[in-house]
């Protein structure tokens, strides 16, 4: 089954920008993952889903503000223009087999 | 808008069954494209998938939580359910359920409860 590794934490100015990154474990490089949003004391919410080859497709709502890329086992999620209400948990997700697995999570804080 | 609300009680006592319903609106549990699932978040920790079901009734479990999980499924009320037996303190955490979707992930998520495991 896939694994996938995040960073525990970052952070990054107000109004700068931040790539935050998923590796995917070996012999799953070429996976689907999705992105995932966790503000403070509220649910998930589904940001996107990302392709090995780097095109995504974000859900309804999402700011122009949030991308997607990858690089060989490595997904990103890139936030430009930083805003407040961006500091938040990031969560990265994947699945195979009829099993489904999340990362450990990304702290965000906007300084 | 896909809709889902968890619903069951916040307090269960170690060793029994913790059981939660989620209630599906604005969208068919029938469809044929969907997984329906639960996720669980222990306080201040990361997210750990439970299981799915698929409208047709077929299940799969994360194998860690295998032999204590069943989701059942019921079309005609639109709502899948959990139950998770001999509890302990660790399966403390906020139960969310959600729509899984095979070439999309996790779609949608319900806002989540909290079920303690406590005496």
């Amino acid at each position: 089954q896939p694994v996938l590794t995040q960073s525990s934490s970052a952070s990054a100015s107000l109004g700068s920008s931040v790539k935050l990154t998923c590796t995917l474990s070996s012999g799953h490089s070429t996976y689907i993952i999705a992105w995932h949003q966790q503000q403070p004391g509220k649910a998930p919410r589904y940001l996107m889903k990302l392709e090995g080859s780097g095109s995504y497709n974000k859900a309804s709502g999402v700011p122009d503000r949030f991308s997607g890329s990858s690089s060989g086992a490595d997904r990103y999620l890139t936030i430009s223009n930083l805003q407040s209400e961006d500091e938040a948990d990031y969560y990265c997700e994947t699945w195979d087999s009829n099993t489904w697995v999340f990362g450990g999570g990304t702290k965000l804080t906007v300084l | 808008q896909l809709q889902l609300q968890e619903s069951g009680p916040g307090l269960v006592k170690p060793s029994e069954t913790l059981s939660l319903t989620c209630t599906v609106s604005a969208g068919s549990i029938s469809s044929s494209s969907y997984y329906w699932g639960w996720i669980r978040q222990p306080p201040g920790k990361g997210l750990e998938w439970i299981g799915n079901i698929y409208y047709s009734g077929s299940t799969y479990y994360n194998p860690s939580l295998k032999s204590r999980v069943t989701i059942s499924v019921d079309t005609s009320k639109n709502q899948f359910s959990l139950k998770l037996s001999s509890v302990t303190a660790a399966d403390t955490a906020v139960y969310y359920c959600a729509r899984l979707n095979g070439a999309a992930g996790t779609d949608y998520w319900g806002q989540g409860t909290l079920v303690t495991v406590s005496s």
